[in-house]
Parts: structure tokens; C-alpha cells; sequence
């Protein structure tokens, strides 16, 4: 049974024209995360929200927003997208407690190709 | 120097043989270490969390040294089903929670 949901799986877009991606849990996790992976690089944190507290990373681009309606969704909105955002974006989820050794689970990812 | 750093590979190695993976972290403060297996365009799955007395998991060890800032994973007796991209992840405390950062990943290929 999936356990984090992301859709769509492929997405493609125009070079400026918004996106969204979403991500939904089963799991009640308290934290949800997005990552954005480039080929042969590591996954790199934009965002997590921790309950509904929104945490950005220093260095993700304004272009990259997210909303956490309730605790089973988030979603990735990529305002203008430019032909450095095509990558896999993958939401990930994780029980968070205080001592940071909590496992986050994966989605499959929404792998966004940009025309 | 980036904050977690991985040998890219690709390690090459026949079936049976044993491989080992280092990953350097630059942040001595870093408390949370985990190892993830990512295969051919799939996401990351948790191998195994990594502590600080060292844990082992079937023919998979994991091992911390903080005086030196480094984690291993050794992978005995490898099978085929052993290739994949093995990522390396270190968790710190900051503001808002815990920053995690993943390595960029070693690459292994089990060859019959």
C-alpha cells in the first residue's frame, strides 16, 4: 500500500507556464519535505514543513513555493519555471521527534521535464 | 568543501566480493546518520541508520567515527541485487529542526 502519493509521476510544462506538484501521506506524519534531484546529484532540500510550520531552505529560489493545506497533503508550486528546473522532485515524510533520528519515507517523485 | 562528501564510484565488483563506502561530513555538530539506497530513477529507501556503536544488518554494517567525521557502510558476500546508488545522509540541529543533507550518492555495480 503507498504510503506517500505523488502526482502526477511526469509532468512536462513551458518554459515559464506555473506547475504544481503534490504529495499526499497515510503515514500522520507531523513533517513533510520536498527535495529536488538533478541527475547523478544528491537530493537537495528546498522545504519541510514541521506541523504547519514552514521552514525554507537559504538558497531555494523564490520561483519555488509550497502549501501544507492539512496534515496528509503538501504541494510544490513552481511559479516560472526555467529550463534549470527540470528535475525530479521528490516529497518525502518523516514522524519527527527531538532528537533527529527519524526516517523520512519517499514518494516515487514527479520527475518535471520543462519544454 | 561541501558538507557531505561520497566517493561517486562507480565501484565495479564481481558477486560475493565485500565493498566498503566512506562519507565524510564537514559539520562536527551533525548527530543523526543514515545510509539510503536509491536505485535507477526510483526514490530513496532507508538501508539503515547508522549509530554511534556501530550496527550491523544481515551482511550490511554501518559504521560512526566522530573523532574523524566519518561513516561507513561495508556490503559483504554482494549480490546483483546490491547495485544501486548508496546515499549517505547526515542530519543537524539547526532553527526550525534538523537540516538533513544527503550525499551526492556511490554508485555500485554487482557483476555475475
Amino acid at each position: 500500500d503507498a504510503m506517500v502519493i505523488q502526482n502526477p509521476r511526469y509532468q512536462v510544462t513551458q518554459f515559464g507556464k506555473p506547475v504544481t506538484l503534490s504529495c499526499s501521506q497515510t503515514l500522520n506524519h507531523n513533517v513533510m519535505y520536498w527535495y529536488q534531484q538533478k541527475s547523478s546529484q544528491a537530493p537537495k532540500l528546498l522545504f519541510h514543513y514541521y506541523d504547519k510550520d514552514f521552514n525554507n531552505e537559504a538558497d531555494t529560489p523564490d520561483n519555488f513555493q509550497s502549501r501544507r493545506p492539512n496534515t496528509s497533503f503538501c504541494f510544490l508550486d513552481i511559479r516560472s519555471p526555467g529550463l534549470g528546473d527540470a528535475a525530479m522532485y521528490l516529497c518525502a515524510t518523516s514522524s519527527a521527534g527531538t532528537d533527529g533520528t527519524d526516517t523520512q519515507y519517499f514518494g516515487p517523485g514527479t520527475r518535471l521535464t520543462v519544454l | 568543501r561541501k558538507e557531505v562528501e561520497q566517493d561517486p564510484g562507480p565501484f565495479n565488483v564481481p558477486e560475493g566480493a565485500t565493498v566498503a563506502f566512506n562519507c565524510t561530513y564537514s559539520n562536527s555538530a551533525s548527530q543523526s546518520f543514515f545510509w539510503y539506497r536509491q536505485d535507477c530513477r526510483k526514490e530513496p529507501k532507508l538501508l539503515m541508520s547508522v549509530y554511534s556503536s556501530g550496527n550491523e544488518d544481515g551482511r550490511f554494517t554501518a559504521q560512526l567515527n566522530r573523532a574523524s567525521q566519518y561513516i561507513s557502510l561495508l556490503i559483504r558476500d554482494s549480490k546483483l541485487s546490491d547495485s544501486a546508488t548508496y546515499l549517505c545522509v547526515v542530519k543537524t540541529r539547526g532553527t526550525g529542526g534538523f537540516k538533513t543533507i544527503f550525499g551526492a550518492g556511490t554508485r555500485l555495480f554487482v557483476k555475475a
